[in-house]
């Protein structure tokens, strides 16, 4: 693989399900990020990690949580799926966090019924 | 609070220029980017500028001025493939994007 990847490209869950969404990049990027983007309110921070072992909340951090055991992957899970977090989720990766410009999966698009 | 605002679409026509504004508010300033994204897909890194002043590649250029809280991006000689929405953030004294909610640019023949 080139770059950073998601899986899956999209799913439909019901309300209460887990579900975890994967990432990985293989540009060995110390930083990675979870954000959301809804219409309307642009890309908004869930969670990110500066370096493997470390990670932190972003703006909306509240029902997911995150990992980061190696460099390479940051998955994302929702423990129990409500419809609020229907939404395009974007993985990203920088070479360092803050002035580094960030690389993007292609997203997954979650639709929680 | 911290805010980022852009307008929330423009019209432009092939082969014009158009300039699209963003403000800002933030806890501390590291730096601020210019991404493009169309429709469905992922964003894309365009610029990043630190310092004041106007930074040019190519067709698109982007101007900053710290003490207005002020940048520009500009795209000359619009193409149909400009059509797509841009994305002014900024990084903050934590050193995490803020973003604003994008701009969406209509390119009309």
């Amino acid at each position: 693989i080139a770059g950073i990847t998601q899986a899956p490209t999209s799913q439909i869950l019901a309300a209460g399900r887990r579900m975890t969404l994967r990432c990985t990049q293989d540009m060995r990027h110390n930083a990675m990020y979870w954000y959301r983007q809804d219409l309307g309110l642009g890309l908004r921070l869930i969670h990110y990690s500066n370096t493997a072992g470390t990670t932190g909340k972003g703006e909306v951090p509240d029902g997911y949580s995150v990992s980061r055991a190696n460099t390479d992957d940051f998955p994302l899970t929702l423990a129990s799926a409500v419809p609020s977090q229907t939404s395009v989720y974007f993985c990203a990766s920088s070479k360092t966090s803050g002035s580094h410009e960030q690389f993007f999966g292609p997203g997954t698009r979650l639709t929680v019924l | 609070g911290q805010n980022i605002d852009q307008p929330t679409e423009m019209t432009a026509t092939e082969g014009a220029i158009v300039q699209i504004n963003c403000t800002y508010q933030t806890s501390g300033f590291n730096g601020l980017f210019w991404y493009q994204q169309h429709a469905g897909e992922a964003p894309t890194f365009l610029s990043y500028n630190v310092l004041d002043g106007l930074e040019e590649k190519g067709r698109f250029s982007s101007f900053l001025s710290r003490s207005k809280g002020y940048s520009y991006l500009l795209l000359k000689e619009l193409q149909m493939k400009d059509s797509a929405s841009y994305l002014c953030a900024v990084t903050d004294s934590n050193y995490q994007l803020i973003w604003g909610a994008g701009t969406k640019l209509i390119i009309k023949p």
